[in-house]
C-alpha cells in the first residue's frame, strides 16, 4: 500500500463547478498535511496547509480526518486557471519528518 | 529574488556517463532537498541537507551523490548514469523552524531538470 494515495483522475469539470479531491495516508504518526499544486511541466507550489479544524482560502477548502487518515480538498466555482495537478502531501512520522507526496490528481476545467 | 534555480534545464546522457545538477537558492534557507518525479510515482526524496556541509539519504539515494559546500548551493551527482535514472529532478529549499521539524515548513521548488539517459 502506498503511503499517500490519491485518485489520479483526470477530473474534467465545467467552469463554475464544485469538485472535491480525496487523499488517504497510511502512517498514523503523520503530523502535517498540505496540498500542493503543479502546473503542466512546472514545479510544485504550496496551495495550502491542512489543519485539523479545517481551513478555507477563498474558493478552496481543506479538511483533515485523523481518525480515518483522510484529507480532502474542495474547489468551488472552478476557473479555467484551476486546471493543474493537485498533490496531497503528508509530513512527519519519522525522525526527520520527510514530506511524502501522493501521485497527484489531474484537474481540467473546461469552458 | 530568483528563488530556487536549477541548471541545466534539459540533458541527455548515454549510459555510463556522469553529470552534476546544480541547485542554487537566494532565500538563505537552511534546508535543501533533491527529488525525482516519475509518472505515477509522485515526488520521491533522493537526498537532503539540513545545513552547509551536511547531507543525508532520502528514500531513493542509490546511484546519486550530493554535496553542500556552500549554504546556497546543493549539487546532485550521477557517477554512472543508467536508463532508470531518466526522470525530472526537482530541487527544493525551506527555512528552519524552532522545532527542528524542517519538513513541516513550505518547500520552495526549482523549475526542474529533465534528464534522459539512453
Amino acid at each position: 500500500r502506498k503511503e499517500v494515495e490519491q485518485d489520479p483522475g483526470p477530473f474534467n469539470v465545467p467552469e463554475g463547478a464544485t469538485v472535491a479531491f480525496n487523499c488517504t495516508y497510511s502512517n498514523s504518526a503523520s503530523q502535517s498535511f498540505f496540498w500542493y499544486r503543479q502546473d503542466c511541466r512546472k514545479e510544485p507550489k504550496l496551495l495550502m496547509s491542512v489543519y485539523s479544524s479545517g481551513n478555507e482560502d477563498g474558493r478552496f477548502t481543506a479538511q483533515l480526518n485523523r481518525a480515518s487518515q483522510y484529507i480532502s480538498l474542495l474547489i468551488r466555482d472552478s476557473k479555467l486557471s484551476d486546471s493543474a495537478t493537485y498533490l496531497c502531501v503528508v509530513a512527519g512520522g519519522t525522525s526527520y519528518g520527510k514530506l511524502t507526496f501522493g501521485q497527484g490528481t489531474i484537474l481540467t476545467v473546461h469552458p | 529574488n530568483a528563488g530556487v534555480t536549477q541548471t541545466p534545464k534539459f540533458r541527455v546522457l548515454k549510459t555510463g556517463q556522469s553529470m552534476t545538477l546544480l541547485c542554487a537558492q537566494d532565500m538563505n534557507h537552511e534546508y535543501m532537498y533533491w527529488y525525482r518525479q516519475d509518472p505515477g510515482m509522485g515526488l520521491r526524496l533522493i537526498h537532503y541537507s539540513v545545513g552547509e556541509g551536511t547531507t543525508a539519504k532520502g528514500e531513493v539515494p542509490d546511484g546519486y551523490n550530493v554535496s553542500r559546500l556552500k549554504k546556497q548551493n546543493f549539487l546532485l551527482g550521477l557517477e554512472s548514469a543508467a536508463p532508470s535514472q531518466t526522470s525530472v529532478y526537482f530541487c527544493a529549499s525551506s527555512y528552519s523552524s524552532d522545532s527542528g521539524r524542517f519538513a513541516y515548513n513550505e518547500q520552495f521548488f526549482g523549475p526542474g531538470t529533465r534528464l534522459t539517459v539512453l
